[in-house]
């Protein structure tokens, strides 16, 4: 079936690097989306990836591996900013319709 | 800048109550869908359409049901509201398929009292 799975919250300090993990379970994967959520507002986009590999979008960086069912979100030179909730959410297939962890709240800590 | 606009930022309506939620888009988009959102439960999807007049079950439709006269537009009615359905609803919309990710509307915090 399908499933995915995020660390419920994570702490980290201003400054410093955090690494926020995603495993999932599906069939037929055709691609995998990182959102940002700050408390009380909509999610919005931070990346995507399809094939295995590195993506880098300025202090953000998001890496999958297909094989292993693994994703993973790579945040540098934390900011107190970077507070909030981390989605992960997979497609399957040609499925409009995206498959969503219950995301990672993070805390960052001057 | 493009847009998915929610009709209502916060909401409170009494119980049995018909209750219409509104979503536009001004980005053309094929697809729209209708999510809840709760504590430790992440997103959950209502409903989606991928063309107009078309609408799709999600994981959770009992309760509510939609709207895609327009393109443009996609509502979500609860028929009867009851005091579970308090809750964060998101809408949100993307174009085809593939690599196209979800705009988000800015969301509605609905209470049913």
């Amino acid at each position: 079936g399908q499933n995915i799975d995020q660390p419920t919250e994570m702490t980290a300090t201003e400054g410093a690097i955090v690494q926020i993990n995603c495993t999932y379970q599906t069939s037929g994967f055709n691609g995998l989306f990182w959102y940002q959520q700050h408390a009380g507002e909509a999610p919005t986009f931070l990346s995507y990836n399809v094939l295995d590999g590195l993506e880098e979008k300025g202090r953000f960086s998001s890496f999958l591996s297909r094989s292993k069912g693994y994703s993973y979100l790579l945040l540098k030179e934390l900011q107190m900013k970077d507070s909030a909730s981390y989605l992960c959410a997979v497609r399957e297939g040609n499925n409009y319709q995206l498959i969503w962890g219950a995301g990672t709240k993070l805390i960052i800590k001057p | 800048d493009v847009k998915v606009t929610q009709s209502s930022r916060y909401l409170v309506k009494r119980t049995g109550e018909k209750v219409f939620l509104e979503c536009v888009q001004d980005m053309d988009h094929e697809n729209m869908f209708w999510y809840r959102q709760d504590p430790g439960l992440g997103l959950r999807l209502i409903y989606f359409s991928y063309d107009v007049k078309m609408k799709e079950k999600g994981d959770i439709p009992e309760g509510y049901s939609v709207s895609r006269e327009k393109k443009e537009r996609f509502s979500l009615i609860l028929e009867s509201a009851s005091t579970n359905q308090t809750s964060m609803y998101l809408c949100a919309s993307s174009a085809g398929q593939g690599g196209y990710g979800y705009t988000f509307g800015s969301g509605t915090r609905l209470t049913v009292v």
